[in-house]
């Protein structure tokens, strides 16, 4: 079975552009969540997304979104990005949401974004 | 505020050592403690903790919980330049809905 794949690995904008981020869970996985990750702040959770509708949020501005299709792939968008948006952002995906105390997430390899 | 707290934040030993990783938190409505090993970029699931007292093993690795004092061991014992990876320790809780809130990680290093 394959595991959770993200596209693309690594990515290279300016202030002011806005961004994409693709993720594609586990097949038969519904529940796909979001981290960003950065040496100073550690792995810090973004969004979850189950069954096309946002079940949880963190505390990211608004410039942070997400959506999440029929076949449960997410996507994440960064809009006019700052400096410090730089980071490894994470793609986890689970079989459900809400489900059994630690229902595993299973991790994608990551986006690495620089922000120049 | 709902919050994990790992230490140390870096670590460096020689292979062949002991090594213990703290994990602390502060959370409503507990469900579970989990650990995670992330080597280059993936975090992989190392274990599940739910119950206190109860330790878990696999192979060199083995982790317990007490969920009176609110924290979590994990141990590493006969290391290898291999175990070399951060290992994140995250808290799985209720507040709403199901949340999963992640500690800053702890960086271990193995020298030979």
């Amino acid at each position: 079975k394959a595991g959770v794949t993200q596209t693309p690995r690594y990515l290279i904008k300016t202030r002011g552009q806005q961004v994409t981020l693709s993720c594609s869970p586990i097949s038969g996985h519904r529940s796909v969540s979001w981290y960003q990750q950065t040496p100073g702040q550690g792995l810090q959770f973004l969004f979850e997304y189950f069954s096309e509708t946002q079940r949880n949020k963190g505390n990211f501005p608004g410039r942070f979104s997400g959506r999440q299709f029929s076949n449960s792939r997410s996507e994440m968008n960064v809009s006019t990005l700052e400096l410090g948006d730089s980071a490894l952002y994470l793609c986890a995906s689970s079989l459900v949401a809400g489900g059994p105390p630690g229902e595993t997430q299973y991790f994608g390899p990551g986006t690495r974004l620089l922000v120049l | 505020e709902d919050k994990v707290v790992q230490s140390p934040l870096s670590l460096v030993v020689h292979e062949g050592d002991t090594v213990t990783l703290n994990c602390s938190y502060e959370v409503t409505n507990f469900r579970s403690l989990l650990w995670y090993k992330q080597e280059k970029k993936a975090p992989t699931f190392l274990f599940m903790l739910t119950s206190s007292g109860i330790e878990k093993k696999s192979g060199r690795l083995s982790s317990i919980l007490d969920k009176k004092e609110l924290f979590s061991i994990l141990n590493i014992t006969a290391t290898q330049t291999g175990d070399s990876a951060i290992y994140l320790c995250a808290v799985e809780y209720v507040q709403g809905a199901q949340k999963l809130v992640f500690g800053q990680g702890t960086r271990l290093t193995i020298n030979p």
